[in-house]
């Protein structure tokens, strides 16, 4: 089973509200994602690092922002949510980079915006 | 455009019986391809990966096939179980390097029924 937490599970908040996604892992990976996933549909990378102040943007484009101060730590940040936000946001990390090692997930953030 | 094409989009079965699920993709140059398992609420669970050179592999009651030439593959499960109800997604990744894309499909949603 992956070490990697995310929290909050579910999240519901009102519009214009400031949140961030927590997404630990004990695995000591150098590479963290952060990936969109809607229902029915592909997931979408939003946002990945490959280390300690390393910080990209991905493919969808997106309103949010990440920080990775610490090894084990990838925060995602929205700071004014609006309804366009609700989606599942699922953490992922890696050892040797997405296309040749395996990811391992966390159990997902699910937000809804009113 | 969607360069990961999976079908059927769903798949009811009768717990015992077998299924496949198939991936087809456009992805090029191609470096490997991954089955992960994802069930409802949780993030995906890689199952199997497979490389150019190979053409079979199996974990356990799941055996993924690979035709580099035609560009497809598929997902075998034997005598089904109730567990194996979950969404079944191909991923293709386009070059064995740090610096290489992950293509997503959107999935198959199995559900076995008693």
């Amino acid at each position: 089973e992956a070490d990697i937490y995310q929290t909050p599970r579910y999240l519901v908040i009102g519009t214009g509200k400031k949140i961030t996604l927590e997404c630990s892992q004990t695995m000591g990976h150098d590479k963290m994602y952060w990936y969109q996933q809607d229902p029915g549909m592909e997931l979408h990378l939003i946002h990945y690092s490959y280390g300690v102040n390393s910080t990209e943007k991905g493919d969808l484009s997106s309103e949010s922002t990440v920080s990775r101060i610490r090894t084990e730590h990838f925060p995602l940040t929205l700071e004014s949510a609006r309804p366009s936000h609700t989606s599942q946001y699922l953490c992922a990390s890696t050892r040797q980079g997405a296309s040749t090692g395996e990811l391992f997930f966390g159990e997902g953030s699910r937000l809804t915006v009113l | 455009k969607n360069q990961v094409e999976q079908s059927p989009q769903s798949l009811i079965i009768l717990e015992g019986k077998n299924c496949t699920l198939q991936c087809n993709y456009t992805v090029s140059p191609f470096s490997n391809l991954r089955w992960y398992k994802q069930d409802t609420g949780r993030g995906p669970v890689s199952l199997t990966i497979m490389t150019f050179s190979e053409n079979t592999k199996s974990n356990g009651r799941y055996t993924a096939t690979l035709d580099a030439d035609t560009k497809q593959s598929s997902l075998h499960i034997t005598a089904s179980q109730l567990s194996d109800s979950a969404s079944y997604i191909c991923v293709v990744s386009d070059r064995g390097s740090t610096l290489g894309r992950l293509y997503f499909g959107r999935g198959t949603q199995l559900t076995v029924w008693p």
